[in-house]
């Protein structure tokens, strides 16, 4: 199970810290992504780390402005996300990815205000 | 911008076949990347689908299929039910940008 946190109304240019706490399975394992979807829009991946966290890639879109990261030792995955714009508003999910994303979380929303 | 295409919208009858084409190129599906689809209803979490070569996770009726071939690939629902209305996405790997990327989705319609 995953589940997201830390999505609020944020003023554009602000700052926010998205966390997705694991359970239910050997955190540490396994790769995981963050994805989002805008209002009216389809899926967006934006950011993926390794089982250790030593692979890191992200989309251009968010490249810069968010980073990922994990704490296996809390089976956690979080995303710092910065100068935010008003295009960043979407519900943001994190997924286990190894074939596929198999499990995701229901999702937290971020509304950045211009 | 997604690098995968794929129809907005696909309707048929309860019972029909219907498919749905996801169109990449030489840098994602056709580097033989895997292709994975997700069913995604308003509100909750997507679902993995189909899972690299026609692969289906526990509980997933095999109604659903998929096919790859080139650059393109396909998902097939056969016995469409009224359940099945939802959006649906391809996702790959693009080896010349090094970013995963989800198709432009496709909605599909149950008459």
């Amino acid at each position: 199970q995953l589940v997201e946190s830390g999505g609020n109304l944020v003023q554009s240019g602000g700052s926010l810290r998205l966390s997705c706490a694991a359970s239910g399975f050997t955190f540490s394992s396994y790769e995981m992504h963050w994805v989002r979807q805008a209002p009216g829009k389809g899926l967006h991946w934006i950011s993926y780390i390794s089982s250790a966290g030593a692979n890191i890639f992200y989309a251009d879109s968010v490249k810069g402005r968010f980073t990922i990261s994990r704490d296996n030792a809390k089976d956690s995955l979080y995303l710092q996300m910065k100068s935010l714009r008003a295009e960043d508003t979407a519900v943001y999910y994190c997924a286990r990815g190894t074939f596929g994303m198999d499990v995701w979380g229901q999702g937290t929303t971020v509304t950045v205000s211009s | 911008q997604s690098v995968l295409t794929q129809p907005p919208s696909v309707s048929g009858a309860p019972g029909q076949r219907v498919t749905i084409s996801c169109t990449g190129s030489s840098s994602n599906i056709g580097t033989g990347y895997d292709v994975h689809w997700y069913q995604h209803l308003p509100g909750t979490a997507p679902k993995l689908l189909i899972y690299g070569n026609n692969n289906r996770p526990s509980g997933v009726p095999d109604r659903f299929s998929s096919s790859k071939s080139g650059t393109s690939a396909s998902l097939a629902i056969t016995g469409l039910q009224a359940e099945d209305e939802a959006d649906y996405y391809c996702q790959s790997f693009d080896i010349s940008l090094s970013v995963y990327v989800f198709g432009t989705g496709t909605k599909i319609t149950v008459l």
